[in-house]
């Protein structure tokens, strides 16, 4: 079973900043949080990972709580292009992603 | 767009045949993972190849075997293909199977 609880779907202005939460109550110390998306039947794209510090690349940012119990990827100027499921996984580096349901994300015009 | 390219793009079968996928890894990535999704699922993972050796498995039958070539492409083969077989089969190649890892676009199977 997937180590992570996602909300099945969410709204965004687009040019509005889209923040999209992850728990991840169970967290080892050694787990990474990866962040995927996929949009409509394409393979899925990585964004973003990070274990405790806060990272930041040039398609989102990953703010991990103190406890790391929880994230939130930030997409920070939302486009009509960024509407996909987003898939947020706990990896331990030992060769499977287990994927959840993810969150849809619609970005509005 | 990675540099994971998978083959064919889309496939029709008939129940109890058998299929071939092929997946050539992203230059420098010796790890080929393969998924299964079906229709608004997640991606569930089948096994995964490591210098040519299966290095992990997910819950999936006999039924679905795979291959890693010396240049690291990959295949997977699913015999007495049946209906619920119809998915979208995803490829990714990593390094060390411990890093990020890249999606092809994936092969639309599906079984009549």
């Amino acid at each position: 079973d997937a180590k992570t609880t996602q909300p099945p779907s969410m709204d965004c202005a687009e040019g509005r900043a889209a923040n999209l939460p992850c728990n991840h109550s169970t967290i080892s110390g050694n787990e990474y949080v990866y962040w995927y998306r996929q949009i409509h039947s394409q393979g899925p794209q990585y964004i973003i990972h990070g274990l405790k510090n806060n990272e930041t690349n040039e398609m989102a940012s990953l703010i991990i709580t103190e406890d790391r119990k929880s994230s939130t990827l930030i997409l920070p100027h939302a486009t009509l292009r960024d509407t996909a499921v987003y898939y947020c996984i706990v990896f331990t580096g030992t060769y499977k992603y287990i994927f959840g349901t993810g969150t849809r994300l619609k970005v509005l015009a | 767009e990675t540099g994971v390219t998978q083959s064919p793009t889309h496939l029709i079968k008939t129940r109890g045949q058998q299929v071939t996928l092929r997946c050539s890894s992203q230059s420098g990535h010796n790890t080929v993972s393969w998924y299964q999704q079906a229709l608004g699922q997640g991606p569930q993972f089948i096994f995964q190849y490591y210098r040519e050796e299966e290095n992990g498995r997910g819950n999936f039958p006999p039924r679905f075997s795979g291959l890693q070539f010396p240049n690291y492409s990959s295949e997977l083969n699913v015999n007495a293909l049946e209906l619920d077989d119809s998915a979208l089969y995803l490829c990714a190649s990593s390094y060390q199977g411990n890093t990020e890892a890249f999606f092809g676009q994936g092969t639309r199977l599906t079984v009549v």
